[in-house]
């Protein structure tokens, strides 16, 4: 069975600061990877994802992630925060297959403090 | 970001109700889904629509039914719920996981906070 952990409940960082939302995942084959965004009372955004080729994806708003076959890891980047960027972030994986399903971590409460 | 719209936003219910959650997708897409979303818990798929056929239903209790009559309708009937059935629930469109191998990225909607008493 797949599974994503997202190893922190909350992450806080001062504005202008990096930031990094950590990320792993077990699943069987090869991975794509996902991170959504999840601002307060909306639903789930997509932000990027991962498929083949490049280990770095760039994403929207600025974000990134890196894939990391060897540590099974997908942390997503930014090399700059803002204060709009505080929010949910989830992270999801699926397996090849004719019928994708696809695994959500907890989620990380992202907190970017002016 | 409206590609995707549930309705309603908001819903209280007795346990003895029956009530319905509509999800609209304007995407064009093949596929919708039904998720549950409570706090501190990984998002839980509950059912998933392609072209109209249910292709997973991950053992979700009776007390809720989905009906999808169209590729870009899905409703979840509710009927005698629990208190333990409050959360958000969120629905998504994607083009068609049955083709896109497990690279479809999946298009959310508002969500409808669900609160059971």
């Amino acid at each position: 069975a797949q599974s994503v952990a997202q190893p922190e409940d909350q992450v806080n960082v001062a504005e202008g600061n990096p930031l990094t939302v950590k990320c792993t995942y077990s699943v069987s084959g090869n991975p794509y990877l996902f991170w959504y965004v999840q601002y307060p009372n909306r639903g789930l955004q997509f932000l990027l994802k991962y498929i083949t080729g490049d280990n770095l994806v760039k994403g929207s708003y600025g974000f990134e992630a890196e894939f990391n076959k060897s540590q099974t890891s997908f942390h997503l980047k930014k090399p700059s925060a803002l204060v709009s960027d505080s929010a949910l972030y989830f992270c999801a994986v699926s397996a090849s297959g004719g019928y994708q399903k696809v695994t959500f971590g907890t989620g990380t409460k992202l907190q970017v403090i002016p | 970001e409206t590609g995707v719209t549930q309705t309603p936003r908001h819903l209280v219910m007795g346990m003895t109700n029956k009530k319905s959650l509509k999800c609209e997708q304007h995407l064009g897409h093949n596929a919708m889904y039904w998720y549950k979303q409570s706090a501190k818990k990984p998002l839980e798929l509950m059912f998933v629509y392609s072209l109209e056929e249910r292709v997973e239903n991950n053992s979700v209790p009776s007390r809720f039914s989905p009906e999808c009559p169209n590729s870009s309708h899905l409703f979840l009937h509710l009927h005698t719920l629990q208190p333990e059935d409050s959360a958000l629930y969120l629905c998504a469109s994607s083009q068609d996981p049955q083709a896109s191998v497990g690279t479809d990225t999946q298009y959310f909607g508002p969500g409808t906070r669900l609160t059971v008493l």
